[in-house]
């Protein structure tokens, strides 16, 4: 059972450029999470699917940020027109709803915003 | 706003000592709630889930819920230097910022 896959990595970017991640969840989780992570600060929630419904997004996402699960399965985090503070580590993370819907991450990609 | 906060910390605690960490949360409708051990530089991984009030114990770690407060907390036994790293409390989808514990041999 492979766990959480997110990609890429590690990405640079020059301000202003848009920027996507994208995330396999564990293969049998209805559920998909993204969420913001900066030095020192918990992980901030940013969006949530079940299945291929966008069931939350958080206020703090603005309209730079959209997410996506077209088929229920992966999804992409897009970042439009970066700025310097969108510099963080951005983790994605599955659960099914059965079972008591257990978070798992990936181990996150990192994006570093010049 | 749901809301979920931890006592800031850092907390220092000698080897072999109890870790006390706590967390309180603002949703009286949460359903779930999970501590997770973040190491630096790497994504949080899952400690212990409870779903009832009361503690649930496994190993070394004590997880206890306190609805009518709505409170969690995590107690650590026999604290190892291993342990060192940042606890975050989650309740249902929501974190909070974490506590820094530090195990000193």
């Amino acid at each position: 059972d492979t766990g959480v896959s997110q990609d890429p990595r590690h990405k640079i970017t020059k301000r202003g450029q848009n920027v996507t991640f994208r995330c396999d969840p564990i293969s049998e989780h209805n559920r998909l999470y993204w969420y913001r992570q900066t030095l020192g600060q918990g992980p901030e929630f940013l969006t949530y699917f079940q299945n291929e419904a966008q069931l939350e997004k958080s206020r703090l996402l603005s309209d730079r940020f959209s997410a996506e699960r077209p088929k229920g399965s992966f999804s992409t985090l897009e970042i439009q027109r970066t700025e310097q503070g969108d510099s963080a580590m951005y983790l994605c993370a599955s659960s099914s709803d059965r079972g008591g819907n257990t978070i798992y991450f990936g181990e996150g990609s990192w994006l570093t915003v010049v | 706003q749901k809301e979920v906060e931890q006592n800031s910390g850092p907390l220092s605690v000698p080897e072999g000592a109890i870790a006390s960490l706590n967390c309180t949360y603002s949703d009286r409708g949460s359903q779930s709630f999970f501590w997770y051990r973040q190491y630096s530089g790497k994504s949080p991984e899952l400690i212990m889930s409870i779903y009832s009030n009361g503690d649930k114990e496994d190993g070394r770690f004590t997880a206890q819920l306190n609805k009518a407060s709505q409170y969690v907390s995590l107690l650590i036994r026999d604290s190892q230097p291993s342990d060192s790293a940042t606890y975050l409390c989650a309740v249902d989808m929501r974190f909070g910022a974490g506590t820094r514990l530090t195990v000193k041999p």
